[in-house]
């Protein structure tokens, strides 16, 4: 099993611009989730999925868009970028609906806005 | 709400000596801890969790953490430190109830030298 995978690893991006960040997990999961992680600040929950059909806004939801395609993938997409959205940003997926399952987390993609 | 405090966004120890991260939080209801390592250019790794049964919690790589409720305090501890304990470690707090919406503190660094 390759776990939870995302691309691309890096971008680079112009503002203004937009781009979709790809997820994909081959757990069977229910839930999935997008953070993005700045220095200092940890992570923080951009939108989730609890189940195929469903997305629901996390902590800093503004400017991005989410897309729970089938039960293995999760994309996140940046309309327009700005500056702000430079971070890097986690995928991770969670089976089972109890809270004390755990979230399994990819490699991550480190994105650039210029 | 819900929220994690990180002790020391650096602790720096020695090769073979005690590791001690602190992680305080604050939650009107029980809560669920994580604690969570990110090696450098990787995803995070689950090291070991609470779940309101022993509160004494062992993990991998050593790695143990004791909940007091009293102190409102999770913090992980190592004996022995090595080389590749080397990383940022995060602890994290979930509500009991909704899908696992983890809320993460901003992180230690942990740095072992020789």
């Amino acid at each position: 099993n390759a776990g939870v995978t995302q691309t691309p690893k890096f971008q680079v991006l112009k503002t203004g611009q937009s781009m979709t960040l790809q997820c994909a997990q081959d757990m069977n999961h229910n839930s999935m989730y997008w953070y993005r992680q700045d220095p200092g600040m940890g992570l923080r929950l951009i939108y989730y999925s609890a189940s195929e059909g469903t997305t629901d806004k996390g902590e800093v939801p503004n400017g991005y868009n989410v897309s729970r395609l089938n039960k293995r993938e999760f994309s996140l997409r940046l309309e327009s970028a700005a500056p702000s959205q430079t971070s890097v940003y986690f995928c991770a997926s969670k089976g089972l609906a109890v809270v004390t399952d755990t979230q399994y987390f990819g490699p991550g993609t480190r994105l650039t806005v210029l | 709400a819900q929220s994690v405090t990180q002790l020391g966004s650096h602790v720096s120890v020695s090769e073979g000596a005690l590791v001690l991260l602190r992680c305080n939080y604050s939650s009107s209801v029980p809560p669920y801890l994580f604690w969570y390592v990110q090696y450098p250019n990787q995803g995070l790794q689950l090291l070991l969790k609470y779940t309101s049964a022993a509160t004494l919690v062992k993990g991998i790589n050593g790695f143990e953490a004791e909940f007091k409720k009293s102190e409102t305090s999770f913090h992980l501890t190592k004996p022995s430190a090595h080389m590749s304990d080397a990383a940022e470690y995060f602890c994290a707090v979930s509500l009991s109830g909704g899908y696992n919406k983890l809320i993460f503190g901003a992180g230690t660094r942990l740095a072992v030298h020789p």
